[in-house]
């Protein structure tokens, strides 16, 4: 069966530091990978979906990037962080882009 | 872009009543999707619908696929505690390309008293 785990579940940052937030879906092989984040209002946005190795696409202009050095891997990253990039980050996976998306548990980021 | 609209926003009953949330859109889709998050968690697929009129359940559950395609229902019976959550719906519009991105509603956030 299918697994994705991300990690870390909680983490705090400092203003300006750097972020690595890491993915990995086990079980499947070229699966469709995506990263949203849920601000405190609930809403569900997606960053970066990417449908192959190297191949990413971003939904919205941002402080962040997103990477995929492995088939099955998913990397969220910025450079530096801001007060404003606080919130619940989702990775997510399909094994096709008209499937359903499966989630992993999230990571909690608080920017102080 | 698509819009999703669903209601209500959140719901406070007793144990044992029935729940019905709903989602609106106003463009025409091809898949619905409900999930529930629990807190502190990613959501959770609950039922998958992939064809106008259709109607499934997932043991309480019950979900619909509008028959205009622009709309979706799901309900709860006999609810329980551990029922407590948020559910999304999703949409999906068809004709490949940015298509097949999911819109996902609010999320309606439900409380049940014991």
């Amino acid at each position: 069966s299918q697994t994705i785990h991300q990690w870390p579940a909680t983490l705090v940052q400092p203003v300006g530091s750097p972020l690595s937030l890491e993915c990995t879906v086990e079980g499947t092989s070229n699966p469709n990978l995506y990263w949203y984040r849920q601000a405190a209002g609930r809403g569900l946005q997606l960053l970066f979906y990417s449908v192959g190795i190297g191949q990413i696409s971003s939904e919205v202009p941002q402080n962040l990037s997103a990477s995929r050095p492995q088939d099955r891997q998913f990397i969220l990253s910025s450079k530096k962080l801001l007060l404003s990039d606080s919130g619940f980050y989702l990775c997510a996976w399909s094994p096709a882009s008209t499937s359903p998306l499966h989630f992993g548990n999230g990571t909690r980021l608080t920017v102080t | 872009g698509q819009q999703l609209n669903q209601s209500p926003q959140s719901m406070f009953i007793q144990e044992g009543e029935d729940v019905s949330m709903n989602c609106t859109s106003s463009s025409i889709f091809n898949t619905w999707l409900w999930y529930k998050q629990d807190p502190g968690e990613g959501p959770v697929l609950l039922i998958a619908l992939y064809k106008a009129g259709e109607l499934t359940s997932n043991g309480r559950l019950t979900a619909q696929f509008g028959i205009t395609r622009k709309d979706s229902f799901l309900n709860i019976s006999a609810s329980i505690p551990s029922d407590v959550g948020i559910y999304f719906c999703a949409g999906r519009g068809g004709g490949g390309g940015s298509n097949y991105k999911l819109t996902f509603g609010k999320g309606t956030l439900l409380t049940v008293n014991p």
